[in-house]
């Protein structure tokens, strides 16, 4: 079985600062990999994901992740963050070929002006 | 993307009473599933909705307690039965889109339990 561990659960950064949330993963087989977004009061949104080829992986609203297979990471990055930006980050892994999603505990980001 | 539905949006329930969540879904999906997130944690799947059979359950979780239907491919209902405060979380369904390694998420139903 595949399992996550996202190693910050909460991110306080300010406006126009960059953001790293990390992700590691750990699993027996070949993975796919996802970043989810919840923001307050509201349902789960799909940034990016990893599936295969490149290891740097581009999403919406500026985000970006790189999977690195020898250190089974998968962190998450932006340049600059917005107050907009402020929600909960999930990390999310699945085994190829397979639905079943299995969720970080999440990371809380609370952008400050 | 798929865009789902969930009914109610919320609710507020006594101790011992049942509660069926409804989830729509605006084009046939092959696979939909249901998960839980407990108050401040993250999301933890119940089961797989299978149409046209009995839904595939994973560990901690019982069709007695959380019976599930899926009578055609837009739709699917999850019950809570015999509720406690423990039951007291939000409940999404998702759903696999046309790439089906990628999944889209309901607006999820808040159950309180008192």
């Amino acid at each position: 079985a595949q399992s996550v561990t996202q190693l910050d659960s909460q991110v306080p950064v300010f406006e126009e600062a960059p953001v790293e949330l990390r992700c590691n993963y750990s699993s027996s087989v070949s993975v796919y990999l996802f970043w989810y977004v919840q923001y307050p009061n509201q349902g789960l949104q799909l940034l990016l994901k990893y599936l295969s080829g490149s290891t740097l992986v581009k999403g919406i609203n500026g985000f970006e992740a790189e999977f690195n297979k020898s250190q089974t990471s998968f962190h998450l990055r932006k340049p600059s963050v917005h107050i907009s930006d402020t929600a909960e980050y999930f990390c999310v892994v699945s085994r190829s070929g397979d639905y079943k999603l299995s969720f970080g505990a999440g990371t809380t980001v609370t952008v400050r002006a | 993307s798929a865009v789902i539905s969930q009914k109610p949006s919320r609710d507020i329930c006594q101790r011992g009473t049942s509660l069926t969540i409804q989830c729509q879904v605006d084009s046939q999906v092959t696979m939909m599933f249901w998960y839980r997130q407990q108050p401040g944690q993250s999301l933890t799947l119940i089961a797989t909705a299978n149409q046209g059979s009995e839904a595939t359950y994973e560990s901690g979780f019982v069709i007695d307690k959380f019976p599930i239907s899926r009578p055609n491919l837009t739709f699917s209902t999850l019950t809570v039965s015999n509720m406690s405060p423990e039951d007291s979380s939000i409940y999404l369904c998702s759903v696999t889109g046309q790439a089906s390694n990628e999944q889209f998420f309901g607006p999820g139903t808040r159950l309180t339990v008192l």
